[in-house]
């Protein structure tokens, strides 16, 4: 198993640019989830899906828009960037099962907005 | 909201030693609670999952206690090596399935 995969590793944005980071887990979990971490600070969650055709925000999803379509794939997508959105986002997924929730992460991409 | 703290920001300590992070969280209402290991510049690495309904967890040289009516979780790791330098990040689930995450500790131990 790949576990949990993410596109690009690096990206350079300029302001009003769009893009779309791609997510994709090969473990047949249910839950997954959109982190960013910016420097010094914790993680903050932008959306999550506890499946297929469903999805809700996290603490922090303006600017951010998610689709999940299929289990595997979780895609992020940034409209209109804006240097505030200068970050490493994680992408993560869990397992099925009520008590579980372990959470498996990618690798992160590093984005750059200027 | 669900704050999480962690104490220290960071710390260093002589390979062999036994050591303590500390992980603190203001809403006592979670379902689990889960610490993380991540190395530079790499994503996050699962280490122990507390349910809500457990004290403690173990994994080789790691232990992991919650006390979830004081809001307050560490994490105990036996014998340090150099190669448990990292940043270990402690998370919290709560009811409404959203996961809060305190900054992490910094960890060096020297050889």
């Amino acid at each position: 198993n790949a576990g949990v995969t993410q596109t690009p590793k690096f990206r350079i944005l300029k302001i009003g640019q769009s893009m779309t980071l791609q997510c994709t887990q090969d473990m047949n979990h249910n839950y997954m989830y959109w982190y960013r971490q910016d420097p010094g600070m914790g993680l903050k969650l932008i959306y999550y899906s506890v499946g297929a055709g469903i999805t809700d925000k996290g603490e922090v999803p303006n600017g951010y828009n998610v689709s999940r379509s299929t289990t595997e794939d979780f895609p992020l997508r940034l409209e209109l960037a804006a240097p505030s959105q200068t970050s490493v986002y994680f992408c993560a997924s869990s397992p099925p099962g009520s008590q579980s929730y372990e959470q498996y992460f990618g690798p992160g991409t590093r984005l750059t907005v200027t | 909201k669900q704050e999480v703290t962690q104490i220290p920001a960071a710390l260093s300590v002589p390979e062999g030693e036994n050591l303590v992070l500390n992980c603190s969280f203001t809403d006592s209402a979670i379902y689990n609670l889960q610490w993380f290991r991540q190395d530079p510049g790499k994503g996050l690495t699962s280490l122990l999952l507390i349910q809500s309904s457990q004290r403690e967890q173990t994994s080789g040289r790691l232990n992991a206690s919650l006390d979830k009516s004081s809001g307050r979780s560490t994490l105990y790791i036996a014998a340090s090596q150099p190669g448990d330098s990292a940043t270990y990040l402690c998370a919290v689930r709560d009811a409404g399935n959203q996961f809060y995450f305190g900054t992490g500790t910094s960890l060096t131990v020297i050889p």
